[in-house]
């Protein structure tokens, strides 16, 4: 069974300092992860997915398999990425997407 | 891009009567949608997979006799809560595959159930 891990529940940091958000996962295959982002009164949205290997608003996820691990990074917070962000796990396909319980971050002018 | 809407987006009833919810891919058709619910604070959690067309798989735990879900067409899914009770009392919240972007699944806007 695949397995999403968000350590962290709450993330504050100052405006413009660096931000990563953690994630790991378990499964015996190989998936793609996401990470979603619900700003406050917003639906869920995807931020990006490793396959793209793309930078969205400032943020970029590397996957490392050895440490099967997708952290969310951005080298200066802003105000406006304070939000609820989720790590999430696809084992391919049109299946079910499994999340990680979300981090709240909370950037501090 | 692809847009998935619900109906309604909050509703408050009584204990013991049935609520309706609907999803809809608005510029898409989906052969999957995606319920969950998610509690205050708290992650999504898959109740269920509505397939086009046939039954609907449900995940460990969840009752499909209370929670019937139809996905009757390819733009439709619905989620009937039967018999509600306080403690059904969530958001819940639908999502598909876009046929057009098979890699990115589009959330819906939530509908916020409270049961008297």
């Amino acid at each position: 069974a695949q397995r999403v891990t968000q350590p962290e529940k709450l993330l504050s940091v100052f405006k413009g300092a660096p931000v990563e958000l953690k994630c790991n996962y378990s499964y015996s295959g190989s998936p793609e992860l996401f990470w979603y982002v619900q700003y406050s009164r917003q639906r869920l949205q995807l931020l990006l997915r490793h396959i793209s290997r793309e930078s969205i608003k400032g943020f970029t996820a590397d996957l490392n398999k050895g440490e099967t691990s997708f952290h969310l990074k951005k080298p200066f917070a802003q105000e406006e990425d304070s939000a609820m962000y989720y790590c999430a796990l696809n084992p391919g396909g049109y299946q079910k997407v499994t999340f990680g319980t979300g981090t709240k971050l909370q950037v501090i002018p | 891009g692809a847009v998935v809407s619900q109906h309604p987006s909050w509703v408050i009833c009584k204990s013991g009567t049935s609520v309706k919810i609907e999803c809809r891919s608005l510029d898409f058709q989906a052969t999957t949608m995606f319920w969950y619910r998610q509690f205050p604070k708290q992650s999504l959690m898959l109740m269920a997979t509505s397939n086009e067309g046939s039954k609907a798989t449900y995940e460990q735990g969840v009752e499909k006799d209370k929670f019937l879900i139809n996905h009757a067409s390819l733009t439709l899914s619905t989620l009937t809560v039967t018999s509600a009770h306080p403690e059904d009392s969530s958001f819940y919240i639908c999502s598909a595959w876009g046929t057009g972007n098979a890699d990115t699944q589009y959330f819906g806007p939530g509908t916020r159930l409270t049961v008297l």
